[in-house]
């Protein structure tokens, strides 16, 4: 069964500096990796997909690296805004199925 | 579109009592998942359609729910009876492929007194 660690569960970094979110998981037969953000209350909004087959993807200030050979991936945010306060979870796919970390809660200090 | 459309979006009942959650998926999505999350153990798949049809229900906790997609554009997700360890935050989900993005409606949140 394939398991997905994100940790720290929660951090805290003032507004400007650049935010480093990692995903771990123990299956490295993977299709692809999702990165979502979900707002207090609401739904998952899906920010990027990296295929098994790419090493990077970027949209914006956003930018997430896949190395699925050593099960890891990391979102980066460059200079992050009080706007990027959100929980961010990483999912991947494998086995005709979606398994996702518990996220880790961002909050960006003014 | 709209989006992924979740009713209700709060949800209030006691013990013993029926429970429907209902879903609109994006349109022409073929596939439309339920998902339920806790504090505790994070976001669970409970049962995914392709084309209206269940594919995977093996993440349904037990024969107290229920789920069922008459047509490709809507979706209930049933409680009968209704517990205390039921309350979560319920999602549906759609997608053109299993494997592809996926879009998620804002939730229900379930509270079972």
């Amino acid at each position: 069964k394939q398991e997905v660690t994100q940790i720290p569960a929660a951090l805290s970094v003032p507004e400007g500096e650049n935010l480093v979110l990692n995903c771990s998981f123990t299956d490295s037969a993977i299709y692809n990796l999702q990165w979502f953000r979900q707002d207090p209350g609401k739904g998952l909004t899906s920010l990027l997909l990296i295929q098994s087959s790419q090493r990077e993807q970027t949209s914006g200030r956003l930018n997430a690296s896949l190395d699925k050979s050593s099960g890891r991936s990391t979102l980066y945010i460059a200079a992050s805004q009080p706007g990027d306060s959100a929980t961010y979870l990483c999912a991947v796919y494998g086995n005709n199925r979606l398994a996702f970390g518990k996220g880790n809660q961002v909050v960006v200090i003014p | 579109d709209a989006g992924v459309i979740q009713s209700p979006r709060h949800e209030v009942t006691e013990m013993g009592q029926e429970v429907t959650l209902r879903c609109k998926p994006i349109s022409g999505h073929d596939y439309l998942f339920w998902y339920r999350q806790t504090m505790m153990r994070g976001l669970e798949l409970l049962i995914y359609f392709n084309n209206n049809v269940p594919i995977d229900d093996s993440g349904m906790p037990e024969d107290r729910f229920s789920a069922k997609m008459p047509n490709a554009s809507f979706s209930t997700l049933k409680i009968q009876p209704s517990e205390p360890r039921d309350s979560a935050v319920y999602f549906c989900a759609s997608s053109w492929d299993s494997s592809e993005k996926l879009f998620f409606g804002s939730g229900t949140q379930l509270s079972v007194l």
